[in-house]
């Protein structure tokens, strides 16, 4: 699986956008990316995944590069419940493999009032 | 509601006393997964289940053992619980099949063995 790279920490306002990047330069042409994050301690959650295209979900928004070397997470309208660490992964999935995820250290978003 | 659940989801017990974590979903998933979360390590992953009776270690399996006589559980078990052991677990699950289908995660269980 493609190794990725996020900033350690990050600042929004609440209300406003926060976005997050990942770079995964090294991806291959059959790996996704997907986003989770972390509310302290919680459980992991699921936010979002892609290919190649765009995608957009009650949660979130995922702008993805032509050349899928990096892609951004955005939340469009960041509440103080948003503050947790976001965990992008890019991995390989195929049906009959272990469907382990690999979180890296992520991104520490702290959303301010 | 779609879930996992695990249990208890906080323990302190001492080195050598066997101890069981639940884990347990609804959603009819084939795999179902155990991770632990340490500080500055990120999720490794322990054990995972393909299926019924399909079981396979992950990256750090050693002091550990799983079962799955139910789709729906996949327990954790300690037999004779170290205090490396201490760490905060979760439970995983995904339906099979591909990858527009995504993990849903337990609330964690935070064990601490003395």
């Amino acid at each position: 699986d493609a190794k990725t790279t996020q900033p350690p920490s990050m600042d929004c306002a609440e209300g406003r956008a926060a976005n997050l990047p990942c770079n995964h330069s090294t991806i291959s042409g059959n790996e996704y990316v997907y986003w989770y994050r972390q509310i302290h301690s919680q459980g992991p959650q699921y936010i979002i995944h892609g290919l190649k295209n765009n995608e957009t979900n009650e949660m979130a928004s995922l702008i993805i590069t032509e050349d899928r070397k990096s892609s951004t997470l955005i939340l469009p309208h960041a509440t103080l419940r948003d503050t947790a660490v976001y965990y992008c992964i890019v991995r390989v999935d195929s049906g009959g493999s272990n469907y382990k995820l690999t979180f890296g250290k992520g991104t520490l978003l702290t959303v301010n009032p | 509601e779609a879930q996992v659940t695990q249990n208890p989801r906080y323990l302190i017990t001492v080195t050598g006393k066997k101890l069981t974590v639940t884990c347990s979903q609804n959603m009819n998933h084939e795999y179902m997964s155990w991770y632990r979360q340490d500080p500055g390590l990120g999720l490794r992953q322990i054990y995972y289940s393909m299926n019924v009776e399909v079981t396979d270690k992950g990256d750090v399996p050693e002091g550990y053992k799983v079962s799955r006589k139910e789709k729906r559980n996949f327990p954790l078990i300690l037999e004779s619980p170290s205090p490396n052991q201490t760490s905060l677990y979760f439970c995983a699950s995904r339906k099979a099949g591909g990858p527009r289908y995504t993990q849903y995660f337990g609330p964690g269980t935070r064990l601490t063995v003395l």
